[in-house]
């Protein structure tokens, strides 16, 4: 079951510059895409959402745009910063009632260095 | 801030023993939900719960599992006889009625010997 998928395990940026995390999903019904942080022994923390209406969000440093038709999602973080080292996951859902499950990608790991 | 509260932190069980999992969501939250990752793979749903009632489970959560929010505040998912593939990270996570996402606590960490 491979939904939502993230393809790059890792990605190393310098302090910064723009970190651009990619995810794609298959299922058409999902429609809401969210973006998680997690750091090692703690649980994923939420960062920023997008609803399939849209095509972008921004929230500070960060923004998810949205390509339906590509069915392609991007995270971009700007400037970098190395508190942002963690594993980002992708996750969606289908329907915003409360009930609707996330359905989570691989995760890419993050690296800001200094 | 409110945050999700998960205990304990790491259970060490020997194989077919029961566990019992805690958690206490955010207390204005009214969905509830487990999810588990195991080592090196992606965080996957096991079942979500409202109403005290199961609104969707997956095919993980068989006949082993169950779940139960006892008291009104905590929220426990059980695993009445364990496997070695059950050792994993739980995670908690509860959502308002309205609102972009789920609140996940920092997990348990299951290792089943």
């Amino acid at each position: 079951d491979q939904q939502v998928k993230q393809n790059s395990p890792s990605l190393s940026v310098q302090e910064g510059r723009i970190s651009i995390l990619n995810c794609d999903y298959t299922n058409s019904m999902f429609d809401y895409f969210l973006w998680y942080k997690k750091y090692p022994a703690e649980g994923p923390t939420f960062l920023i959402s997008i609803s399939s209406i849209k095509d972008k969000n921004e929230d500070g440093r960060f923004t998810v745009f949205l390509n339906k038709s590509a069915k392609h999602l991007s995270l971009h973080i700007v400037p970098s910063q190395p508190g942002d080292s963690a594993v980002y996951f992708c996750a969606a859902s289908a329907g915003n009632t409360g009930f609707q499950k996330l359905v989570f990608g691989t995760g890419t790991r993050l690296l800001v260095s200094p | 801030e409110p945050e999700v509260t998960q205990t304990p932190s790491h259970q060490v069980t020997q194989m077919g023993q029961e566990v019992i999992l805690r958690c206490v969501p955010i207390s204005n939250h009214l969905y509830f939900y487990w999810y588990r990752q195991i080592l090196g793979q992606k965080v996957e749903f096991l079942v979500s719960f409202y109403n005290n009632e199961i609104s969707e489970k997956s095919e993980i959560f068989d006949d082993q599992f169950s779940v139960e929010r006892p008291d009104g505040s905590n929220f426990t998912l059980k695993i009445r006889s364990t496997k070695l593939e059950d050792s994993a990270m739980y995670f908690c996570a509860s959502r308002k009625t309205a609102g972009p996402g789920q609140f996940f606590g920092p997990g348990t960490r299951l290792t089943v010997l």
